[in-house]
């Protein structure tokens, strides 16, 4: 049973270009969270998805950012227009059910985005 | 709103030293608290976690943690750490009301030195 899939592991951009980065869940997870973590810092959350649902946003951007998690395929995290500030580890985390319950999350081994 | 501090951002150790690692939080609600290790360029893995019941929890690598609940805290413990323990070490919280989202702390850097 695969782990929870992150590419790329490493992501060059130049500013004002746009990132993309992916994570397939573990298998039979249907919840997926992003956080991101700055250099010397902890995580932060980012965004809490279902299927084709954004349940919390509450740590997103208000711009330049979009997560997605569609019916078919990967979660996707979009960054617009990067900048310099942008560069960091961002980490995926997945977890089967949340009705009630505190399930673990498991984490990928994260997408590393340098602006350059 | 929750919270997480971790009083230490490194804590240097020998050998077969013990260790501890502290964690204190802050919420208007019951919490589960989680402890998760980060090794270099590597994603977290959980080590252990409180959800109710016994306030004493073991984990793996021979860690264990103590919920305090009138103290506010979840300080995480070994009594001998070996070279390969060095790594980041984050502390958590969760609710029933927020689903599976996590607060961390701004971590902990230890470092087991032969």
């Amino acid at each position: 049973n695969a782990g929870v899939m992150q590419n790329p592991r490493h992501l060059v951009r130049r500013r004002g270009q746009e990132a993309r980065l992916r994570c397939s869940p573990m298998k039979g997870h249907s919840h997926v969270y992003w956080y991101r973590q700055l250099p010397e810092e902890g995580l932060k959350f980012m965004v809490y998805l279902q299927k084709e649902n954004i349940i919390d946003e509450s740590g997103m951007p208000k711009e330049r950012f979009s997560a997605e998690f569609p019916k078919e395929g990967p979660s996707i995290l979009r960054i617009q227009q990067v900048v310099r500030g942008d560069s960091a580890a961002y980490f995926c985390a997945s977890s089967p059910t949340t009705r009630g319950d505190v399930n673990e999350a498991f984490f990928g081994q994260g997408t590393r985005l340098t602006v350059v | 709103a929750q919270s997480v501090t971790q009083l230490d951002s490194q804590v240097p150790v020998f050998e077969e030293a013990p260790v501890e690692l502290r964690c204190n939080y802050s919420s208007s609600v019951s919490v589960y608290l989680f402890w998760y290790v980060q090794y270099p360029n590597q994603g977290l893995q959980l080590l252990l976690k409180y959800l109710s019941g016994s306030t004493l929890v073991k984990g793996i690598n021979g860690f264990e943690a103590e919920f305090n609940k009138s103290q506010t805290s979840f300080h995480l413990r070994k009594p001998s750490v070996h070279i390969s323990d060095t790594a980041e070490y984050f502390c958590a919280v969760s609710s029933y009301n927020q689903g599976g989202k996590l607060i961390f702390g701004q971590g902990t850097e230890l470092s087991v030195k032969p």
